[in-house]
């Protein structure tokens, strides 16, 4: 099996613009998260869809967004960059959303803005 | 809310000996699992070892194993035998085990160095 998928790898982007970064499961994963990483503040927990609704967020502000489709890749936005959102974007499926499982992490986006 | 430490930033161990990682929780929660990721310098986060906390047995895998003592909330990673492949930074994590959920509660890290 293919493992987690996600691009851009790099992405260089300017203050105040917009970004989508894409990520695509396991086959046969439902469930998708996304952490953020950063030297600061370590990984910190994005948001979490499973069959297309969001079911967990962590404590971001509304500029971070995101959305499952039904073959289960998603995407997050994030609108009116600021420097400090420069890290490492990883995802991670699951098996069964349902359940707390191990997960499987993608290789990460790392966005930097200018 | 749940709470990750990993109070030791880097370690050090010469390839062949043997390594113990620390961390400790803190939750109120009494059915959970926790996790050891590795994290090499390539950056992909890879499942080292899973402990759910009903189970007393400490869980092994290969070289890998727990020391989880669930009243001290202590949860530490040992490693046999170090390779110089096992260099790389190493999270703990802890995931509630209570319904439809699967945010995973990092600690900050600890970068292992294994000396040749």
């Amino acid at each position: 099996k293919a493992g987690v998928t996600q691009t851009p790898r790099y992405l260089i982007k300017t203050r105040g613009q917009q970004v989508t970064l894409s990520c695509s499961p396991i086959s046969g994963h439902r469930s998708v998260s996304w952490y953020q990483q950063t030297p600061g503040q370590g990984l910190q927990f994005l948001f979490e869809y499973f069959s297309e609704t969001q079911r967990n967020k962590g404590n971001f502000p509304g500029r971070f967004s995101g959305r499952q489709f039904s073959n289960s890749r998603s995407e997050m936005n994030v609108s009116t960059l600021e420097l400090g959102d420069s890290a490492l974007y990883l995802c991670a499926s699951s098996v069964l959303g349902g359940v707390a499982y191990e997960q499987y992490f993608g290789p990460g986006t790392r966005l930097t803005v200018t | 809310a749940q709470t990750v430490t990993q109070s030791q930033p880097e370690m050090s161990v010469q390839e062949a000996e043997t390594v113990t990682l620390s961390c400790t929780y803190d939750t109120s929660e009494n059915n959970y699992y926790l996790f050891w990721y590795k994290q090499p310098p390539s950056r992909q986060m890879i499942l080292v070892i899973r402990q759910e906390a009903y189970k007393q047995q400490n869980a092994t895998e290969n070289r890998f194993s727990v020391n989880f003592q669930k009243a001290a909330k202590s949860f530490s990673l040992k490693i046999s035998d170090s390779q110089l492949g096992d260099t790389a930074m190493y999270f703990c994590a802890f995931m509630m085990a209570t319904g439809a959920n699967s945010k995973l509660t990092f600690g900050k890290g600890i970068t292992l160095s294994v000396r040749p």
